[in-house]
């Protein structure tokens, strides 16, 4: 079966600071891969998107690159804010293998920005 | 357009107890989803539905949980009976079509005492 892992559970940084989260997944049909992000009180939302024809996305300042190689889908930030705290997590979509698009969500990854 | 619309947002319920969640979909969307959040287990599919037809539903969960879609544009959750187990996040989610991105309701929480 499919499965996405995310090691770090937490990131706490400062304003400005890098931001990288990282995350691997296994699959054996044809991966679209995305990143969500839930805030307090609400739903996950979609943060970006990245298919196997464009393996690169952005949205935000947030960037991803998918590498099938290494299959890994990491989230990178140049300069977070503190209105980036959050809990971010990657997603493997498989939309062929299982006939629609079933989701397969990482632990996630609660980050901690501070002023 | 509405985003996805849950209610209530929040619900008690004691041991034994029938509890019905409600969700609202995006107009026009095909598919919906049920899902239920923890900390522990993070988010698990209970149920999906493609043009208010039931395609999968979770394994685990088919006991005690049961989704149904009235029409194109109202799903229910039951749970019956609760158990304090079943304390969590129930989100709902719905999609235009195949491939395309899943829209998240901002849940239900449910505490079973």
């Amino acid at each position: 079966g499919n499965s996405v892992t995310q090691m770090q559970g937490q990131v706490t940084l400062s304003e400005e600071e890098f931001l990288f989260i990282n995350c691997t997944y296994s699959t054996t049909g044809y991966p679209t891969l995305f990143w969500y992000v839930q805030y307090p009180g609400e739903g996950p939302q979609l943060l970006l998107k990245v298919t196997t024809a464009n393996n690169k996305g952005s949205s935000r300042g947030f960037e991803a690159t998918y590498d099938k190689g290494t299959t890994s889908f990491h989230l990178q930030k140049a300069s977070v804010q503190e209105s980036d705290s959050a809990v971010y997590y990657c997603v493997l979509g498989d939309l062929y293998d299982s006939g629609y698009n079933k989701l397969t969500f990482g632990k996630g990854t609660v980050l901690l920005v501070s002023p | 357009d509405a985003g996805v619309t849950q209610t209530p947002r929040h619900e008690v319920a004691e041991k034994g107890q029938t509890i019905i969640l409600k969700c609202e979909p995006v107009s026009g969307h095909n598919d919906l989803f049920w899902y239920r959040q923890t900390k522990i287990q993070g988010l698990e599919l209970l149920s999906y539905f493609r043009s208010k037809s039931l395609m999968e539903d979770g394994g685990a969960f088919k006991d005690r949980f049961k989704a149904e879609m009235l029409n194109s544009s109202f799903s229910t959750l039951k749970i019956q009976p609760t158990e304090p187990k079943d304390s969590a996040v129930y989100l709902c989610a719905s999609s235009r079509d195949w491939g395309y991105e899943q829209y998240f309701g901002p849940g239900t929480r449910l505490t079973v005492l």
